[in-house]
């Protein structure tokens, strides 16, 4: 089974930047999509963005575009959220998640960010 | 943007009885493939969420075929034909037509 693990979250003030990692177990990183959805304090799912296989096709919510940059190195099987000027509404958990068909697959134990000074 | 919208927002359940949620979207989710893009999720208390139903009806890969999904277009619903006491937690359903992603607000079934 695909094990995704995310890491680099962490306490940031408001207007600092994080870089968030995800590593993939699977032999097949490269063939999918993957996306980012965080989870605000007791609220409900945010999708944040997407990337394709070979990273040309990217999209971003609205909320976070000019902001957060999504990327991927799939010789390393690895997954990356730039996050800069964070701001206090970005404090959540954030999950790398695979994607196929449509669909979120396979989701990541989840990475806390929290921008507060 | 599609805008997904869940019903009820709480859902108090028996076990061995059965359940259903509703889901609408803004916009109809059926692309010219015949597919509806439409996934369903359960989130467990203190867990990530996990993929119960994609492409509007097809369960994903070791859920309980007591899960099923039926719809099209914009309409769809989610039915437990027999709850069990490990399906607590919140139900969201999500559109992976166009960009961006949204999700439903979630409904919390509870028993």
């Amino acid at each position: 089974e695909v094990q995704l693990v995310e890491s680099g979250g962490g306490l940031v003030q408001p207007g600092g930047s994080l870089r968030l990692s995800c590593a993939d177990s699977g032999l097949t990183f490269g063939s999918h999509w993957m996306d980012w959805v965080r989870q605000a304090p007791g609220k409900g799912l945010e999708w944040v963005a997407h990337i394709n296989g070979d990273g040309s096709v990217k999209n971003y919510v609205d909320s976070v575009r000019g902001r957060f940059a999504i990327s991927r190195d799939n010789a390393k099987r690895s997954l990356f959220l730039q996050m800069d000027s964070l701001r206090a509404e970005d404090t959540a958990v954030y999950y790398c998640v695979r994607g196929d068909s449509g669909a979120l697959l396979y989701w990541g134990q989840g990475t806390l960010v929290t921008v507060s000074s | 943007e599609i805008v997904m919208t869940q019903s009820p927002l709480s859902l108090p359940v028996t076990p061995g009885e059965p359940a259903s949620i509703s889901c609408r979207s803004s916009q109809s989710l059926l692309q010219s493939d015949g597919n509806n893009y439409l996934s369903w999720y359960l989130q467990k208390p203190g867990q990530s969420p996990q993929l119960l139903i994609y492409l509007g009806s097809n369960r994903a890969s070791g859920v309980p075929d007591r899960f099923s999904s039926s719809g099209s277009g914009i309409e769809f619903t989610l039915k437990i034909s027999r709850v069990e006491a490990e399906d607590v937690g919140v139900y969201y359903c999500m559109q992976g037509l166009r960009p961006p992603v949204t999700f439903g607000p979630g409904t919390k079934v509870d028993i």
